[in-house]
């Protein structure tokens, strides 16, 4: 899986409890993007970041915040966890290919909130 | 909103027949992107076709894109029981992908 990690693999939080997310990355791509999946709607994108500290949101950011502090991290907050977070998160990575950006995806985050 | 739609939603082929799906989109692109996904695992990237390319090959896979018509098809040949996988279309434009809701392929031996 093209050097992504992500951790934790599996969480069960409670409604309200603030949960973080890292994806870590070892090939020095500059773009890192966060998505969900849900059952009949594919991948959405919440987050993406164009380089260190530089972040911008998709179309699913509500209740979520990201930080990139260094190239190879990026977190994802959801500040107060709601039941309609459950969902598998996955992070993924690009750089420029000429002016195509493939992207290559770490192996996902399950995530229950009670 | 998603950019991209599957079409059929599910697909289910015996082994060695030909599996095809579709996927139409809104809005102007700069290519047009298909990815595989194993049950539980992440995505992984099968072909890029560029807006000005007609169509394009990759061992097995062959991928047409009709731009006049905001269309795509994924053709899998000689399908094989490995690929029995989730296929999502992506639409590109810049650094960011758009998925469709994705068309599942189960192949029978």
């Amino acid at each position: 899986d093209a050097g992504i990690t992500q951790s934790p693999r599996h969480k069960v939080t409670e409604t309200g409890t603030p949960v973080t997310l890292r994806c870590h990355q070892t090939e020095n791509h500059r773009y890192m993007y966060w998505y969900r999946q849900d059952p009949g709607h594919g991948l959405r994108l919440i987050h993406y970041s164009y380089g260190v500290k530089d972040t911008d949101k998709g179309e699913v950011s509500d209740g979520y915040s990201v930080s990139r502090s260094k190239t190879e991290d990026f977190l994802l907050t959801l500040e107060s966890a709601t039941s309609s977070q459950t969902s598998v998160y996955f992070c993924a990575i690009s750089e420029s290919q000429g002016s195509s950006y493939e992207q290559y995806f770490g192996p996902g985050t399950r995530l229950t909130v009670t | 909103s998603q950019q991209g739609e599957e079409d059929p939603q599910a697909l289910s082929i015996q082994e060695g027949e030909n599996a095809t799906m579709n996927c139409s989109y809104k809005t102007s692109i700069n290519n047009l992107q298909w990815y595989r996904q194993n049950s539980g695992r992440g995505l992984v990237h099968l072909i890029l076709i560029r807006s000005n390319e007609r169509e394009k090959h990759s061992g097995r896979l062959r991928v047409t894109l009709d731009t006049s018509k905001k269309s795509s098809s994924l053709l899998i040949t000689a399908s094989r029981a490995a690929d029995t996988a989730s296929y999502f279309c992506a639409t590109a434009l810049g650094y960011k992908l758009s998925f469709g809701a994705g068309t599942t392929v189960t192949v029978r031996a």
